[in-house]
């Protein structure tokens, strides 16, 4: 069936590395694809995006790669601050739905 | 502020009580959603409006009880809870059913069910 998840639910990172939060998904039909960003008592935020004809999208210090071959999806944050700490979804469109995965918590070490 | 609003940010209610949700965007959308979010699941769809038509329940329990008089407002009715209906409740709109440039969402109303 169709399923989105994440391949570790916490991440540590030293304050200024590069981060990188990864994703699976099984829906071989997917053809939209989302990173959101969940900070403590907020909702969901967009970060970037990236749909099933590209392989790779760069924003302002985020990368999202999209391995369509291994259904495998990573978002990048390079530099990582302080205020990047929150959990981190991500999720697929498929048949005109987002599902969403349970989510990766990203702890910065100053 | 991302353009969906949700009132209020905090409830406490028996399980006989009777109170409602409110979520609100002026971004343009057509498309809103309630979700359920729980401590470490992912987030679950609860209903879906589409040009205020409800296009989708997902077995919903019927103590939940949505309203979408139009396409900028969103209600979600409840009654008579159980404890495990605790939980984050989040409403999400986008341009159109499907969210060709994903979801906004709002900040959620924090659900106790006492």
């Amino acid at each position: 069936g169709e399923s989105v998840g994440l391949h570790l639910p916490t991440l540590s990172v030293q304050e200024g590395d590069n981060s990188i939060i990864n994703c699976a998904y099984s829906n071989s039909a997917s053809d939209y694809f989302i990173w959101y960003k969940q900070e403590s008592g907020k909702g969901p935020q967009f970060i970037i995006d990236i749909r099933s004809n590209m392989d790779k999208r760069q924003g302002q210090r985020v990368t999202v790669l999209l391995n369509k071959t291994v259904k495998h999806l990573s978002l990048q944050i390079a530099a990582t601050q302080p205020g990047d700490s929150a959990v981190y979804f991500c999720a697929e469109r498929g048949n005109e739905k987002l599902t969403f995965g349970t989510g990766t918590r990203l702890t910065i070490i100053p | 502020e991302t353009g969906v609003t949700q009132t209020p940010r905090h409830l406490v209610m028996g399980m006989t009580n009777k109170k409602s949700l409110k979520c609100e965007q002026h971004l343009g959308h057509n498309a809103m959603y309630w979700y359920k979010q729980s401590a470490k699941k992912p987030l679950e769809l609860m209903f879906v409006y589409n040009f205020k038509e409800q296009t989708e329940n997902n077995s919903v329990p019927s103590r939940f009880s949505p309203e979408c008089p139009n396409s900028s407002h969103l209600f979600l009715h409840l009654h008579t809870l159980q404890p495990e209906d605790s939980a984050l409740y989040l409403c999400a709109s986008s341009f159109r059913r499907g969210g060709d440039y994903g979801y906004t969402f709002g900040s959620g109303t924090r659900l106790t069910v006492v």
